[in-house]
């Protein structure tokens, strides 16, 4: 099935862990996106990638760090230097960056214990 | 900069009747886009309806309609024969394809309850 996966579910991390969310998929999509999601809220951009082995700095960059070396793959790091990393993070790919629409993995809900 | 503004954070609607979500935005550009995106109890976002600036004709999917009114930059979701699935948050999103603006601009959301 053709989609967008991100593992794991669920993930607890202690304080000043640096810890990697993975999203893979498999639509042949150029761009990928990573957003965060607090209660209450709706999404902010972290980062995102047009191409391979090329990304950009979304509105919450800080704390955060990305690698794009496959087209299929757009693992996002949460650093200890993240101040308030306890959220809700969404994953999403979209065929380019201009016009169309993105698509959204399943999530992964992080917990800094 | 967008913005998206969602002035209902609660409603509820009886099963089979018809609800609508507000929904308003801010932009300087001329073309853009905007959306509406449905979050489940189980957290995926999924596309609900899209709708381009550029269009006239409001967009339809199946139950779901939009009332879009550019020149008052608002884009409001119609549900029809609302079905207890529709249970969820609701998100507005723009997007403008301009230089550096890829990502969407969320809403805070509204929480939709189907009551049977």
């Amino acid at each position: 099935d053709g989609g967008i996966t991100q593992s794991p579910k669920y993930l607890f991390r202690k304080e000043g862990q640096n810890v990697t969310l993975s999203c893979e998929q498999n639509l042949n999509h150029d761009a990928m996106y990573w957003y965060r999601q607090d209660p209450g809220q709706g999404l902010r951009l972290i980062y995102y990638s047009q191409i391979v082995n090329d990304f950009q700095k979304g509105d919450i960059a800080e704390g955060y760090s990305v690698s794009r070396e496959k087209k299929e793959s757009f693992p996002l790091t949460v650093t200890s230097a993240q101040k308030n990393p306890t959220a809700f993070y969404l994953c999403a790919s979209s065929i380019g960056t201009s016009t169309h629409t993105q698509y959204f993995g399943p999530g992964t809900r992080l917990t800094v214990l | 900069a967008q913005t998206v503004t969602q002035s209902q954070p609660e409603m509820s609607v009886q099963e089979a009747e018809t609800v609508t979500l507000s929904c308003t935005y801010d932009t300087s550009e001329n073309n853009y886009y905007l959306f509406w995106y449905k979050q489940p109890p189980s957290r995926q976002m999924i596309l609900v309806i899209r709708q381009e600036a550029y269009k006239q004709q409001n967009a339809t999917e199946n139950r779901f309609s939009v009332n879009f009114q550019k020149a008052a930059k608002s884009f409001s979701l119609k549900i029809s024969d609302s079905q207890l699935g529709d249970t969820a948050m609701y998100f507005c999103a723009s997007r403008s394809p301009g230089a550096g603006s890829y990502q969407l601009t969320f809403g805070k959301g509204t929480k939709l309850s189907v009551i049977p």
